[in-house]
């Protein structure tokens, strides 16, 4: 399997911009989650789907930031307009309901100048 | 709500030497607890986790980590450091309920030769 598929890799982009992080998890797996990963917050869950339902978003910073998952090996998440404060690092994850694993893709490493 | 504590930000050990990262949680009953793995770079890769029955859990690459309820502590240790192990190393919990991990700050470790 070739695991957790994020693109792009790296993403440098103006105050502003929309930027769209992707991301295709594990065949078969029915949980995605977005965290991100700043030296200031540590890592932190921003949302998560269950067979590409919404259910906690509880972590979404704010309007500027919405997550879509049309369907079970493809979700993406939106940040407009994009500001430097949302410099960071976006893994996504998934897994299958019957594990507790988490699998993590290789990030997304997002600079707003 | 749950959370995690790693007290030790930065760690330093010499190859060869045994490695214990600590880690404290927060929470009402028995959490899922894992242990992540960061290398630069990298995503997160699972080292081992534990869910219930022996509070002593065998992980990859040599690692293990003990449950201790009374203590709130899910320690990893390692009894002999490789220079490969020089990562950043995360505790996270996972509730029975959500689905989403919380994670500690994290430890790094370096490994001298």
């Amino acid at each position: 399997d070739a695991g957790v598929i994020q693109s792009p890799r790296h993403e440098v982009t103006e105050m502003g911009q929309e930027v769209t992080l992707r991301c295709k998890p594990i065949s078969g797996h029915d949980y995605l989650f977005w965290y991100r990963q700043t030296m200031m917050r540590g890592l932190e869950l921003l949302i998560y789907f269950n067979n590409n339902v919404p259910i906690d978003d509880s972590g979404m910073p704010e309007d500027r930031f919405s997550a879509k998952m049309p369907n079970a090996s493809f979700s993406t998440l939106k940040i407009q307009p994009s500001e430097p404060r949302d410099s960071a690092v976006y893994f996504c994850a998934s897994s299958f309901r019957d594990q507790e694993t988490q699998y993590f893709g290789p990030g997304t490493r997002l600079l707003v100048l | 709500a749950q959370s995690v504590t790693q007290p030790d930000i930065h760690i330093t050990v010499s190859e060869g030497a045994s490695l214990e990262l600590r880690c404290n949680y927060s929470y009402g009953a028995t959490p899922y607890l894992f242990w992540y793995v960061q290398s630069p770079g990298q995503g997160l890769q699972l080292l081992l986790k534990y869910f219930s029955g022996d509070t002593l859990v065998q992980g990859i690459k040599g690692f293990e980590a003990e449950f201790k309820r009374s203590q709130s502590s899910f320690n990893l240790r390692k009894p002999s450091v490789h220079w490969s192990d020089a990562a950043e190393y995360f505790c996270a919990v996972r509730g029975t309920g959500r689905r989403a991990l919380t994670f500690g700050s994290g430890t790094r470790l370096q490994v001298q030769p």
